[in-house]
């Protein structure tokens, strides 16, 4: 079964500063690969997602990510942090083996950017 | 404003009773999902239904039913609760099947409170 593990449930930085928040994942076969963010008292948006294809992959408001199948991992980075990225950030995966429809959620990272 | 709409935004009720939530996905979407959220579990992805029909089933108790209409808003029926079941409950809608290429848009969900 797949799974995706977030390793930090908090990440405090400063503003201006560099972030990467990581998340592991578990699957035996190709999976594509998803980060959503949570603002407060809102629902999840799409930041970014690995389908196929280069394994660097650019979101929205400067996020990016980076697939290495090897270590099985997909960090979010972001080069230089705004106060408005204080957030909720899940990393979410679904697999291609007839479970098209489900996407399996981390437990989330609080990114919270401090002044 | 993701354009998918919720209803209520705050519920409390009482162990053993009935409630219903309410999803209208954006115009011209297809696609329900509904996901549960709790400290302790986490985001789970619940059920999917499109035009209509259920397409896949996550980890959706017995106590818990959902249907979608034909105008396509879709609610969540969630009977005998108890204290667990206290979750903020998401909606989201796309406009096709894939969860790999079709983007899901999240309402602002339904903070339910099991007392």
């Amino acid at each position: 079964a797949q799974s995706v593990t977030q390793l930090d449930s908090q990440v405090p930085v400063f503003e201006e500063a560099p972030v990467e928040l990581r998340c592991n994942y578990s699957s035996s076969v190709s999976v594509y690969l998803f980060w959503y963010v949570q603002y407060p008292n809102q629902g999840l948006q799409l930041l970014l997602k690995y389908l196929s294809g280069s394994t660097l992959v650019k979101g929205i408001n400067g996020f990016e990510a980076e697939f290495n199948k090897s270590q099985t991992s997909f960090h979010l980075r972001k080069p230089s942090v705004h106060i408005s990225d204080t957030a909720e950030y899940f990393c979410a995966v679904s697999d291609r083996r007839g479970s098209n429809y489900k996407l399996t959620f981390g437990k989330g990272t609080l990114l919270t950017v401090n002044p | 404003d993701s354009g998918v709409t919720q209803t209520p935004k705050h519920l409390i009720t009482a162990t053993g009773q009935r409630v219903t939530l309410r999803c209208s996905p954006r115009s011209g979407d297809l696609s329900v999902y509904w996901y549960q959220q709790s400290l302790d579990q986490g985001l789970q992805f619940l059920i999917h239904y499109y035009n209509g029909e259920e397409r896949a089933k996550g980890n959706i108790l017995e106590r818990f039913s959902a249907q979608q209409f034909p105008d396509l808003h879709s609610e969540l029926n969630l009977s005998s609760l108890e204290l667990g079941d206290s979750a903020l409950y998401f909606c989201a809608s796309s406009v096709g099947v894939a969860v790999i290429t079709d983007t899901q848009y999240f309402g602002p969900g339904t903070r339910l409170t099991v007392l």
